[in-house]
């Protein structure tokens, strides 16, 4: 079985900061993955995907992801955030049509 | 909007009553998922169909659970005989086969049960 680690559960952070959001997955087989954000009530929603390719995978709203297969990461960085993107963050992997989801990051940026 | 819905919103219900919650996909979305999200977790798959046919469950799905895609287009999840650990979010998601493998979340239908 599939398990993603979020090792932060909280991370604050003041506006216009670097950010960086960690997530480890385990995996003996290659695997798709994701980030995700939900705002308070309501669904998740994309923000990056790393399918193949280049490892480091630019997504919406000025968020980036780095592949690393060795240490089995996939962090999430922003390198100026707003107060906008203070919500929950998801990491998660697919495989075979499954998702497995971390236990998430809240990113709470204050002014 | 064409995104994926879910009716209703929230629900309260008391301990033992049945609930049955309807998830609308993308139109032309022919896989279709259910999961579970507690308070401080990420979301935890249960079940997901492709066209009509539920192609698999997990073992968090229990006997008082039960889901169908009668025509292969929305969805029902169904819970019987509710217990308080049955409160959660339940999602429902959408999504092509493909290459993509991503999947478009609905907002979600909360469940409290009293």
């Amino acid at each position: 079985a599939q398990s993603v680690t979020q090792l932060d559960s909280q991370v604050p952070v003041f506006e216009e900061a670097p950010v960086e959001l960690r997530c480890n997955y385990s995996s003996s087989v290659s695997v798709y993955l994701f980030w995700y954000v939900q705002y308070p009530n309501q669904g998740l929603q994309l923000l990056l995907k790393y399918l193949s390719g280049s490892t480091l995978v630019k997504g919406i709203n000025g968020f980036e992801a780095e592949f690393n297969k060795s240490q089995t990461s996939f962090h999430l960085r922003k390198p100026s955030v707003h107060i906008s993107d203070t919500a929950e963050y998801f990491c998660a992997v697919n495989n075979f049509n499954k998702f497995y989801f971390g236990s998430g990051t809240k990113l709470n940026v204050k002014p | 909007d064409t995104g994926v819905s879910q009716n209703p919103r929230h629900k309260i219900t008391k301990r033992g009553q049945n609930v049955t919650f309807r998830c609308d996909p993308i139109s032309e979305h022919n896989r279709l998922y259910w999961y579970r999200q507690t308070l401080g977790q990420g979301p935890e798959f249960l079940t997901y169909f492709q066209n009509e046919a539920q192609l698999e469950k997990s073992r968090l799905l229990s006997d008082r659970f039960s889901a169908e895609r009668p025509k292969g287009s929305f969805s029902t999840l169904e819970i019987q005989r509710t217990e308080q650990g049955d409160s959660a979010m339940y999602l429902c998601a959408s999504s092509l086969t493909g290459e993509t493998h991503e999947q478009y979340f609905g907002p979600g239908t909360r469940l409290t049960v009293t």
